[in-house]
């Protein structure tokens, strides 16, 4: 069974432009989660789909960022525009139920 | 607002020793404590987990205890090995979803 997968593995970019990330879940996971972790603190819940339905957007930070989930299958998170601030380590997961999640390997968004 | 603290940042532990972390949290709606174990450049990966029914869960090596009056719980790593050196996370969750981390130990056992 392949595991959860993101696109790209890293990615700079400069204050002020687009970066689309992109999260495939594995096959048959209707849970989809958007996680963050800013250097020195904790991974931060962002969002969790229900097949393509937004269940619980209440990590957002804010506005520049739109989360979508096309079909109920891939997932991608826009960050528009990017702030310093938006560097980290975005991480996917997926669930087929609650509980136990499945990660993928992450997302490391640098923003000059 | 931080909903799980986790100490300590880091651990050096000897092989065959016993790596001991510990976590505290205030919401006492959080039923769903799971342990998450991290090696560089991979996601985090379920380690164990635990409900506040049991004080106690034990898989291997690994044991979670947990204190519900004192809204702590600790993952035990008993024999602790060269390839458990890794980042381990504990969460807490009140839905199962959405899960608060703490800040991550970085485990080292050396040879």
């Amino acid at each position: 069974e392949a595991g959860v997968t993101q696109f790209p593995s890293h990615s700079v970019i400069e204050k002020g432009q687009t970066v689309t990330l992109r999260c495939d879940p594995i096959s048959g996971h209707d849970n989809l989660y958007w996680y963050r972790r800013v250097m020195g603190k904790e991974i931060k819940f962002l969002l969790h789909f229900v097949k393509e339905s937004k269940q619980d957007e209440s990590g957002m930070p804010n506005n520049r960022f739109l989360a979508e989930r096309t079909g109920g299958t891939y997932s991608t998170l826009k960050v528009q525009p990017a702030e310093l601030e938006d560097s980290g380590v975005y991480f996917c997961a997926s669930s087929r139920f609650g509980e136990t999640q499945y990660f993928g390997p992450g997302t490391r968004l640098l923003v000059l | 607002q931080q909903q799980v603290k986790q100490s300590p940042q880091s651990l050096i532990v000897q092989k065959g020793g016993i790596s001991i972390i510990n976590c505290a949290y205030e919401n006492t709606a959080f039923d769903y404590f799971p342990w998450y174990q991290q090696f560089p450049g991979k996601g985090p990966a379920l380690l164990i987990a635990i409900r506040p029914d049991v004080s106690e869960k034990k898989e291997g090596r690994f044991t979670i205890s947990f204190n519900k009056s004192a809204k702590q719980f600790s993952l035990h790593i008993m024999d602790s090995q060269p390839g458990d050196s890794a980042t381990y996370f504990c969460a807490a969750s009140d839905s199962g979803y959405a899960l608060n981390f703490g800040k991550g130990t970085s485990l080292l056992v050396t040879p």
